[in-house]
């Protein structure tokens, strides 16, 4: 079946404009997570759903970062006003349930000039 | 602070060569999670260790998990090139507020030499 997908796959925007990422989670899964991976680090969680319920944003760097998944289903990452340090790998993965595995996608790589 | 740390940072072995990449976590968990990731691709899960206890093998890669020590360890035998990846670890931790958090380690970078 088909696995977690990501769009755009790469993104360069200019400082100061707003960016919407993608992710379409494999069917059926109640968990997505979002994680920003900077070049060489690790992925570090930004936020979680279960369903449509936003049930974690603790890791959102600022309030310049959004995210939905109005339907429970598709999810879209939302950055306004882009700064340079916002330069890295969006990873989003989807699950079962919360503690089980997760699936991830390829990420979109956004540069910010 | 929830802290997951790996070392070493990086490897290079030769093929053939047996090697053990660490895991330490700060706070209670009962979840651990291995992944591996190719230069530019995604992450592809590799294990998942739910007590303490558990070992799980995987082809020439072997998981254990030691709760009580707080540590898990990656163990690779007798390398091939194709193992060459970056290595994470991820641990689901509680936090003071009791909330859960997903925390990944910093990485381990794998070059196996021919």
């Amino acid at each position: 079946g088909a696995g977690v997908s990501q769009s755009p796959r790469y993104k360069v925007a200019k400082r100061g404009q707003d960016v919407a990422l993608r992710c379409d989670p494999i069917s059926g899964h109640v968990s997505l997570f979002w994680y920003q991976q900077a070049l060489g680090q690790g992925p570090e969680f930004l936020t979680y759903f279960q369903n449509e319920a936003q049930l974690d944003k603790s890791g959102l760097p600022s309030d310049r970062f959004f995210a939905e998944r109005p339907e429970g289903s598709v999810s879209t990452l939302k950055i306004q006003r882009t700064q340079q340090e916002d330069s890295a790998v969006y990873l989003c993965a989807s699950s079962l349930g919360r503690k089980e595995t997760q699936y991830f996608g390829p990420g979109t790589r956004l540069l910010v000039l | 602070e929830l802290k997951v740390e790996q070392n070493p940072l990086f490897l290079s072995m030769q093929e053939g060569k047996n090697y053990t990449i660490y895991c330490n976590y700060s706070t209670t968990s009962d979840r651990l999670y291995w992944y591996r990731q190719d230069p530019g691709k995604s992450l592809e899960s590799l294990f998942v260790l739910l007590s303490n206890g558990a070992v799980k093998q995987e082809g020439r890669l072997m998981a254990s998990l030691d709760t009580k020590a707080r540590l898990s360890t990656l163990h690779i035998t007798a390398a091939v090139h194709d193992l060459s990846a970056t290595y994470f670890c991820a641990v689901d931790m509680a936090s003071s507020s009791g909330t859960y958090k997903y925390i990944f380690g910093t990485g381990t970078r794998l070059k196996v030499l021919a």
